[in-house]
């Protein structure tokens, strides 16, 4: 069974703050996925990192697939209000499976003024 | 352009009881996949149709299940509702190679 371990669970931070959401498995992934999901809502999808080594700007959002496959990070500078949700890796499987995405456990991110 | 929409957002069912959820995809998009999110167990992979075919399922028991018609929109239905079954029920559609779009989801409260 493949697995998606997320650090941390919860983080609380003032606006301006960085902060690292590390997403770690065990398991190879063909790619890698970031969402946001806010409450009452659906995830939203951030990127999607493919390659190992890969690294992937989105504005203040900075994405980065380890060389193995195995594990991603997400860093984010200069937090806002807005940044403020449910953070959620997912990993999707080889060929046959890759249309089957494995959640992480989840980062809940809290950004206060 | 219309999203994934998902129907109906909140339902509430007897233990014993059955159900049926239905997820209209993005036009275009052929793959739709169903998960289940609860705060214990998180997202968990339900099952994805493709072509009305179903190419991937998880690992829930033969009460969870699904179908896809012509047009692409996708129904599942839960059978013989257990009080653990309380949860977000998440469609998410896809064109082949691209990621996901989401649903707003369906919040079944089982009773």
């Amino acid at each position: 069974t493949q697995l998606l371990e997320q650090s941390p669970q919860f983080l609380s931070i003032q606006e301006g703050e960085n902060l690292t959401v590390y997403c770690n498995s065990s398991s190879v992934f063909s790619s890698l996925q970031w969402y946001r999901q806010e409450p009452g809502e659906g995830p939203v999808l951030l990127v999607t990192v493919v390659t190992g080594g890969e690294v992937k700007k989105l504005k203040r959002l900075t994405f980065q697939f380890g060389d193995a496959r195995k594990d991603s990070s997400l860093h984010i500078t200069a937090a806002q209000p807005g940044d403020t949700g449910l953070y959620l890796c997912a990993g999707a499987g080889n060929t046959g499976t890759a249309s089957k995405l494995t959640f992480g456990t989840g980062t809940r991110l809290q950004v206060t003024l | 352009k219309a999203g994934v929409t998902q129907t109906p957002r909140y339902l509430i069912k007897t233990r014993g009881q059955q159900v049926t959820l239905s997820c209209s995809p993005i036009s275009g998009h052929r793959s739709v996949s169903w998960y289940q999110q609860t705060p214990g167990q998180g997202l968990q992979f339900l099952f994805e149709y493709f072509s009305e075919t179903q190419r991937n399922k998880g690992n829930f028991p033969g009460r969870f299940s699904g179908r896809q018609f012509s047009n692409s929109r996708s129904e599942m239905n839960v059978s013989t509702l257990e009080l653990g079954d309380s949860a977000l029920y998440l469609c998410a559609s896809r064109k082949e190679g691209y990621g996901y779009t989401f649903g707003s989801g369906t919040r079944l409260t089982v009773v």
